[in-house]
């Protein structure tokens, strides 16, 4: 079974604050994904990575940077927190499509607030 | 552009009651992938079943079913005979064979099974 494991289920900051939230998978996933969820907006995508170094901006970028250093971790960097990005956030992988069109496998999910 | 809509935002039924949540999807690719995916109140989505474009064959596993036509771009998930433990928010989302990894995703139907 694949799991993606974020660092934690929920967080609480600070307006201005560096926020770091980290995810690991442990199946060799080319692909990982940070997503926010919203009532009412479903899940939208923040960044993806498709290999280590590199990454691609979602349709919500604004406000947030992601490192990926090595291939089972992906992290997602809130560089001065705001009182707006007080959401849910879930981390995915899933392989590169030549190993199977594999759905996205996700983590639990951190339930940021910021004050 | 993508765009997934599920009108649906809170549905409540008592149990052994069927339901369907609908799902309509936007795209200008011609193939695609739809899926559903649930969340519990634990948070992690589980993913429920990927659909290609191609296959316009409806699906059942046990008490669920899902009815993919494309003439009028839907992808209705039904659930037959609900239980409680079928609460959760229900995801659909569409993945074009073109976008890369990108889902797009509805906004959720919440849904309610009461004892």
């Amino acid at each position: 079974d694949v799991k993606v494991t974020q660092s934690s289920r929920y967080l609480v900051k600070r307006t201005g604050e560096k926020v770091f939230l980290e995810c690991v998978q442990d199946m060799d996933h080319e692909n990982m994904f940070w997503y926010r969820q919203d009532p009412g907006l479903g899940l939208r995508l923040i960044y993806f990575s498709y290999d280590v170094k590199m990454k691609e901006k979602g349709d919500i970028p604004e406000g947030y940077s992601v490192s990926r250093e090595k291939k089972e971790r992906f992290s997602l960097i809130l560089e001065s927190a705001s009182t707006n990005q007080t959401s849910m956030y879930l981390c995915a992988s899933r392989p590169t499509r030549d190993r199977g069109n594999q759905p996205q496998h996700f983590g639990d999910g951190t339930r940021l607030s910021i004050l | 552009a993508q765009k997934v809509t599920q009108a649906q935002t809170e549905i409540s039924v008592v149990e052994k009651e069927d339901v369907t949540l609908d799902c309509v999807y936007e795209t200008r690719d011609t193939t695609y992938y739809l899926f559903w995916y649930k969340q519990p109140p634990s948070g992690e989505l589980v993913f429920l079943i990927r659909r290609n474009s191609f296959d316009e064959q409806n699906e059942i596993s046990g008490r669920y079913s899902w009815n993919f036509q494309k003439s009028t771009s839907s992808f209705n998930f039904t659930i037959t005979a609900s239980q409680v433990v079928d609460s959760a928010v229900y995801f659909c989302a569409l993945e074009p064979n073109n976008a890369g990894n990108m889902l797009t995703f509805g906004g959720g139907t919440r849904l309610m099974v009461k004892p």
